[in-house]
């Protein structure tokens, strides 16, 4: 009973490097989302897909984009990160959006030096 | 705009003490209001909701009431154990758009034996 995956667990990149947070659910759920995690601000949202083909900014999607491959998996890519990057990242799914419960994976955590 | 604020942490309590999160909101409207829970190491996981005002969600001994009037949803528990110790976190959904979470920035419960 996997639920959402999410690889790798731990990342270390240097300033301008680029790199793919890959996410995968086996509920077959329509609705996925990234959020980042940082001290004293929460989660925020940072795109979203309400299904399968589409995806939405959020929050804060500057220096990132996503890609839905499809209905299971949707990755994250920073393409030159910096230092504002570090972060835990999350990646959540709904059955549709808006569905009253999001459910999370574990995390990555992500430090730019 | 739509937000979430929740009482700064952290909280030290003692086993079998009283526990009380403040949480209260700004929406337009009436939103849906939930309580999460991270444990270390772990995703967010859904604690309990609530869809309209006067509903009182419940779940594993915790509780929490929806209240309109003064615009809160402030989650309690009789009697905490060692095994609560996690950060939570307060978040709603808009009840015009529905397809945003906003979280609080979290409160850190450590119950001491």
């Amino acid at each position: 009973n996997a639920g959402v995956t999410q690889t790798p667990k731990f990342q270390v990149l240097k300033t301008g490097q680029s790199m793919t947070l890959q996410c995968a659910q086996d509920m077959n759920h329509n609705s996925m989302y990234w959020y980042r995690q940082d001290p004293g601000m929460g989660l925020r949202l940072i795109y979203y897909s309400a299904s399968e083909g589409t995806t939405d900014k959020g929050e804060v999607p500057n220096g990132y984009n996503v890609s839905r491959l499809n209905k299971r998996e949707f990755s994250l890519r920073l393409e030159s990160a910096a230092p504002s990057q570090t972060s835990v990242y999350f990646c959540a799914s709904s059955k549709r959006l808006g569905q009253l419960a999001l459910h999370f994976g574990n995390g990555t955590r992500l430090t730019v030096t | 705009g739509d937000s979430v604020t929740q009482m700064e942490g952290p909280v030290t309590l003692s086993e079998e003490a009283f526990l009380t999160i403040n949480c209260t909101y700004t929406a337009t409207g009436y939103p849906s209001l939930f309580w999460y829970v991270q444990y270390p190491g772990e995703g967010l996981q859904l604690l309990l909701k609530a869809t309209k005002a006067d509903d009182k969600g419940s779940n594993k001994g915790f509780e929490a009431t929806y209240r309109k009037e003064t615009t809160s949803f402030h989650l309690e528990k009789g009697s905490v154990q060692v095994s609560d110790s996690a950060v939570y976190f307060c978040a709603l959904i808009p009840s015009n758009t529905g397809n945003q979470f906003y979280f609080g920035t979290g409160t850190s419960l450590t119950v001491i034996p």
